[in-house]
């Protein structure tokens, strides 16, 4: 079985610019995560979609992150414009429902971004 | 809401040496428990879970862990590291109420040495 797959596995930006970053999660799963990881830190959630709907977003800055999940399959994150804060390991995971509670997650490598 | 608490940053440990890594909870509901391992430049895998029954749960590569409710504790022991054991250490709890929300802990890095 593949894993999580996610896109690019680094990427160095300027502030003010635009990244985006892609993930596939395992086949079948329906839920897919977001997470940002800030160094020294453990991860936190930014966005749960279910299907293609969005579950929880409640701390996901809106003002300049945004991801959408067309399809139910593959989500992209995106971050316009990027701020020196936001340097950080994104992480995608995925977990199925058929499996039932509690929808263990399956992570990715994760992209770390750095905004210079 | 939940919270996790990992009590040390880090801890170094030599080779074949024990290690226990702290981690506290708090949830006003009933709650599911993980330890998972991060090594460098990857996403996190899975050590370990504790759902339900038994309270000491075994993992993989040699690690356990113990639910104990009372102390609302789920620490992570192995009686004798190797070299490859190096890594941070997330603890994260699902509450039952959440509907697969993690809540993960800071971060414990181990750090064996020779």
């Amino acid at each position: 079985e593949a894993g999580v797959a996610q896109s690019p596995r680094y990427k160095i930006i300027e502030k003010r610019q635009s990244v985006a970053f892609w993930c596939n999660p395992i086949s079948g799963h329906a839920t897919l995560y977001w997470y940002q990881q800030i160094l020294g830190q453990g991860p936190k959630l930014l966005i749960q979609f279910q299907n293609n709907g969005v579950v929880d977003d409640s701390q996901l800055p809106k003002d300049r992150f945004s991801a959408e999940r067309l399809k139910g399959v593959d989500s992209t994150l995106k971050i316009q414009p990027a701020k020196l804060e936001d340097s950080a390991v994104y992480l995608c995971a995925s977990s199925s429902l058929i499996q039932g509670p509690p929808y263990e997650q399956y992570f990715g490598p994760g992209t770390r971004l750095t905004v210079t | 809401a939940q919270s996790v608490t990992q009590l040390d940053s880090q801890v170094p440990v030599f080779e074949e040496a024990p290690v226990e890594l702290r981690c506290n909870y708090s949830s006003s509901v009933s709650v599911y428990l993980f330890w998972y391992v991060q090594y460098p430049n990857q996403g996190l895998q899975l050590l370990l879970k504790y759902l339900s029954g038994s309270t000491l749960v075994k993992g993989i590569n040699g690690f356990e862990a113990e639910f104990n409710k009372s102390q609302t504790s789920f620490h992570l022991r192995k009686p004798s590291v190797h070299i490859s054991d190096t890594a941070e250490y997330f603890c994260a709890v699902i509450s039952t109420d959440s509907w697969g929300k993690f809540q993960f802990g800071a971060g414990t890095q181990v750090v064996v040495t020779p």
